[in-house]
């Protein structure tokens, strides 16, 4: 069964501090894996997208990796901000279904 | 650029009843993509429409339905509404198929069935 994983479920981190959330998946072959944000209350934002053929990309204080051979994929995020207090959901898209796969998030809080 | 929108935002039903919620994507956009999220299960997949045909299917009952009409504008329907239908439903759009592009998510219309 094609899956995505994500941990920790909650991370709780000062202000100014960095943080890494992981993404375990199954899913294979796939096409792309993508971060989103989710702000409470409103829809997910999209963060990065890398095909598998990437290793890393970023976007202003988030950084993705990609590990294709272990199935892995992290996202950094540097000198957090209260801003960044949200969840933060992996996605794959599954090349034979064409379907996106959405892990269960990390839900960040980012406290002063 | 007007984002996606989505109406209602609240809604409150009875079990039994049907629900429609509507989806408008962002202009210029072929694909609307409609997923349900709940707390426990995260962001479930429902179904894409592209030019107004169905391009894939989650793996829900035939309750759930939807529909594209050619201004991309969707709707979504819930048939004979059940307690565990109750969740933020979210709506995305995309220039091209959901996979092979950006999705832009709309705010969500929250359901709740009693």
């Amino acid at each position: 069964k094609n899956q995505v994983e994500q941990s920790p479920q909650s991370l709780i981190i000062l202000e100014g501090k960095n943080c890494t959330l992981q993404c375990n998946y199954t899913v294979s072959p796939f096409s792309n894996l993508r971060w989103y944000k989710q702000d409470t209350g409103r829809g997910p934002v999209s963060l990065t997208i890398m095909t598998f053929s990437e290793n890393t990309k970023s976007n202003g204080r988030y950084t993705a990796t990609l590990d294709a051979d272990t199935k892995q994929s992290s996202l950094h995020i540097t000198a957090s901000q209260l801003s960044d207090s949200a969840s933060y959901i992996c996605v794959v898209d599954s090349y034979n279904t064409d379907k996106l796969i959405f892990g269960t998030g990390t839900r960040l809080q980012v406290f002063p | 650029k007007a984002g996606v929108t989505q109406t209602p935002r609240y809604l409150i039903k009875t079990r039994g009843q049907q629900v429609t919620l509507s989806c408008s994507p962002i202009s210029g956009h072929r694909s609307v993509s409609w997923y349900q999220q709940t707390p426990g299960q995260g962001l479930q997949f429902l179904f894409e429409y592209f030019s107004e045909t169905q391009r894939n299917k989650g793996n829900f009952p035939g309750r759930f339905s939807g529909r594209q009409f050619s201004n991309s504008r969707s709707e979504m329907n819930v048939s004979t509404l059940e307690l565990g239908d109750s969740a933020l439903y979210l709506c995305a759009s995309s220039s091209r198929l959901a996979g092979a592009d950006t999705q832009y998510f709309g705010p969500g219309t929250r359901l709740t069935v009693l």
